[in-house]
C-alpha cells in the first residue's frame, strides 16, 4: 500500500497564476479530505468527499478554491488566481467509514510569489 | 465537537516514557477521544484512539479518567524521532461527520 499520493510535493507559482494539486487516495478509502496549514492558522479543512460527492465545503476560503473528485482515485485541488496568501502546506488525507483513524499524504508546499 | 486544552511543549529525555495530557471537560458522551501527531514536515499520522476504555497499541497506550475529562497518551519508552506536535482530538465517530479538527496540539521534544 502506498498510502495517499500527493503531486507535486512543491510548487512555486507567480501570483495570479493558476494552481492544480492533486491527490490519490487509499484504494477502497470512502472519505477524501483536504486540510490547509500555516504557521498562523494551524491545520484546517478545506473540504472533504463522500463516496467522490462533495460534503462540506465550508472551510473553503473563497470562490478562488475549487475541488473535484472525478472518481474514486483522484482528487484536485484547484485555485485561480493564486495570491501569496494562500501560501501554506496543502494535505490530503482518506479514510474509510470505520477506520480508526486517517491516512494523510506528505503535502504539497505551496509558495505563491 | 468538544474542545480540547493541551500544554504548548513537553520534554523527554530519550528512553523514559512520555506522558501527554489532555483536557476535555465538555466530551459528551458519544464522543471519542483521538490522538494524531506531526513530525516536522510530515502530514499528520494517527496514533490511538479510545472511548472510555485504556487502549493501548504498537505506538502508544491512551488512559482515559472514568469521568472522561481529561486522557494521557503515553509513548512508553521515548525515542528521538518522537519528537513532533501530539495533537488531541475529541470527536462523534459517526458516519456522514466524519472529519477531524485539530488545535494547536503539544510539542513534544525528545532529549538525548
Amino acid at each position: 500500500d502506498a498510502g495517499v499520493i500527493q503531486s507535486p510535493r512543491h510548487e512555486v507559482t507567480e501570483m495570479g497564476q493558476e494552481v492544480t494539486l492533486r491527490c490519490k487516495p487509499i484504494s477502497g478509502h470512502d472519505y477524501l479530505f483536504w486540510y490547509r496549514q500555516t504557521m498562523m492558522r494551524g491545520l484546517e479543512l478545506l473540504i472533504y468527499f463522500n463516496n467522490n460527492v462533495p460534503i462540506d465545503d465550508s472551510g473553503m476560503p473563497e470562490d478562488r478554491f475549487s475541488a473535484k473528485m472525478p472518481n474514486a482515485s483522484f482528487s484536485t485541488l484547484k485555485i485561480q488566481p493564486s495570491e501569496p496568501r494562500d501560501s501554506a502546506v496543502y494535505f490530503c488525507a482518506s479514510s474509510l467509514v470505520s477506520a480508526n483513524g486517517y491516512t494523510f499524504g506528505s503535502g504539497t508546499r505551496l509558495t505563491v510569489v | 465537537d468538544a474542545k480540547t486544552t493541551q500544554p504548548t511543549s513537553m520534554d523527554c529525555a530519550e528512553g523514559r516514557a512520555a506522558n501527554l495530557p489532555c483536557n476535555h471537560s465538555t466530551i459528551s458522551g458519544n464522543e471519542y477521544v483521538y490522538w494524531y501527531r506531526q513530525i516536522h514536515s510530515q502530514g499528520p499520522q494517527y496514533i490511538i484512539h479510545g472511548l472510555k476504555n485504556n487502549e493501548t497499541n504498537e505506538m502508544a497506550s491512551l488512559i482515559i479518567t472514568e469521568d472522561r475529562k481529561s486522557s494521557t497518551l503515553i509513548l512508553p519508552h521515548a525515542t528521538l524521532r518522537d519528537t513532533a506536535v501530539y495533537y488531541c482530538i475529541v470527536r462523534v465517530a459517526r458516519t456522514g461527520a466524519n472529519n477531524l479538527f485539530f488545535g494547536t496540539g503539544t510539542r513534544l521534544t525528545v532529549i538525548p
